[in-house]
């Protein structure tokens, strides 16, 4: 199994500013994932993370917003950028695979004020 | 397209009794159905999943999921739930969409456990 790291845990912002969320996995996977659940919703994939090329991001999402980092096997960042109260949100990173179990971060809560 | 849908948003049931929450599903080839479980403030638990093979899959903490093709369901079942068990279920099903394999997720459904 994998694990893996998410920090920070949780963070309070000032509207305006960015805040950078880091996800450190204990073995190396070839994909990473990053989600937004909003309060009280599902789970929604911002963008798709590999090694050595640029995210790719859903519909909705950009990089501007977003910017995603992949520099090794087994790291990524997302930041959100120039935040405001609507990206109030839990942000979770996860290595997943169709056919074997998907691993997930314990999740950043992000308050946004 | 894909999609997940989990028809109870919040279901209320009494320690000890049994337990089924309802999964549907849209996706056109043979799926990779996934159920989660997010307690308040953690990430996600993988609880049990299906890729082939018997339609009847165990999972951790007791509980069990049945793959109906002919309707399109994975329902989640425990014949005796535990006030640990309340928390938040994610059906999910996995799918390639365009070419790169993603997990596509219910809205979910908010268990509460009556003591």
């Amino acid at each position: 199994s994998a694990v893996i790291s998410q920090k920070p845990s949780r963070d309070i912002c000032q509207r305006g500013t960015s805040l950078t969320i880091q996800c450190q996995v204990d073995s190396q996977v070839t994909m990473m994932f990053w989600y937004r659940q909003q309060p009280g919703q599902s789970l929604t994939l911002i963008a798709t993370a590999n090694q050595g090329s640029e995210a790719t991001y859903e519909s909705g999402f950009v990089i501007d917003k977003f910017p995603i980092s992949r520099p090794n096997l087994t790291f990524s960042t997302l930041t959100v950028s120039n935040m405001s109260p609507e990206d109030s949100s839990i942000y979770l990173c996860s290595s997943e695979s169709l056919n074997t179990e998907a691993f997930f971060g314990q999740g950043t809560r992000l308050t946004v004020v | 397209a894909q999609s997940v849908t989990q028809p109870d948003i919040h279901i209320t049931v009494s320690e000890g009794a049994s337990l089924e929450l309802r999964c549907n599903y849209s996706y056109g080839a043979t799926p990779y159905l996934f159920w989660y479980v997010q307690s308040p403030g953690q990430g996600l638990q993988l609880l049990l999943k299906y890729f082939s093979g018997d339609t009847l899959v165990q999972g951790i903490k007791g509980f069990e999921a049945e793959f109906k093709r002919s309707q399109s369901s994975f329902n989640l079942r425990k014949p005796s739930v535990h006030w640990s068990d309340a928390a938040e279920y994610f059906c999910a099903v996995g799918a390639l969409i365009q070419g790169a394999q993603k997990l596509v997720f219910g809205q979910g459904t908010r268990l509460t456990i009556n003591p």
